[in-house]
């Protein structure tokens, strides 16, 4: 088993383009997690995935972001319309219903000029 | 009001030198969890520890659930043990969401 692998590791984009990232769990784990990260905070939390469930979403997930996990196996971050403020780490974890705790990937660091 | 509250902010030890850091956590937040970045960005985990005492290696760690605190103790600390240690848990009911203190920045010089 690799762990949580994230794609791509960094990423620079044009404002007003879309982005789009990708996490693969490790593969017992049917949770997964999406997190952002900016400099000098803890991560913050965006969404969480039960299978193939979108079970939770944050407010800070505005309507230009959006998440899948079609099969219940990898998941994709969507941003649309890139704003300078939508830079950050992004980072996806992935846990089981057995143990809660999470295994998180590298994370794929996002700058929007 | 806060949730998961971490201290020190920051510490600086000199190799060798053992710690201790805190983190207290509110009534609706459970199943603790410690985690190590890294200068380059990678969050390890350390300790899933909702109750108890575990150790691995020089790492151990504490939580009393009844207390709302956690500790991590490091012994013998090294240079590599330099970075943000971070808390963090569940909040109250059926949530996949952890909850993330603000971190220790912990720097080890040689």
């Amino acid at each position: 088993d690799t762990g949580v692998s994230q794609d791509p590791r960094h990423k620079i984009t044009k404002r007003g383009q879309n982005v789009t990232f990708r996490c693969d769990p490790i593969s017992e784990h049917n949770r997964l997690y999406w997190y952002r990260q900016t400099l000098g905070q803890g991560p913050e939390f965006l969404t969480y995935f039960q299978n193939e469930a979108q079970l939770e979403k944050s407010r800070l997930l505005s309507d230009r972001f959006s998440a899948e996990r079609p099969k219940g196996s990898f998941s994709t971050l969507e941003i649309q319309r890139t704003e300078q403020g939508d830079s950050a780490m992004y980072l996806c974890a992935s846990s089981s219903d057995r143990n809660y705790g999470y295994t998180f990937g590298s994370g794929t660091r996002l700058t929007v000029v | 009001g806060i949730q998961v509250e971490q201290s020190p902010p920051d510490l600086i030890l000199q190799e060798g030198a053992n710690s201790t850091l805190r983190c207290n956590f509110s009534d609706s937040v459970n199943n603790l969890q410690w985690f190590h970045q890294n200068p380059w960005g990678q969050l390890i985990n350390l300790f899933y520890i909702p109750s108890g005492t575990k150790q691995n290696g020089r790492l151990s760690a504490t939580t009393v659930a009844t207390e709302r605190y956690s500790l991590l103790y490091i012994s013998s600390s090294q240079t590599t043990d330099s970075g943000v240690y971070f808390c963090a848990g569940h909040g109250s009911g059926n949530t996949g969401k952890l909850i993330f203190g603000q971190g220790t920045t912990l720097q080890v010089k040689p």
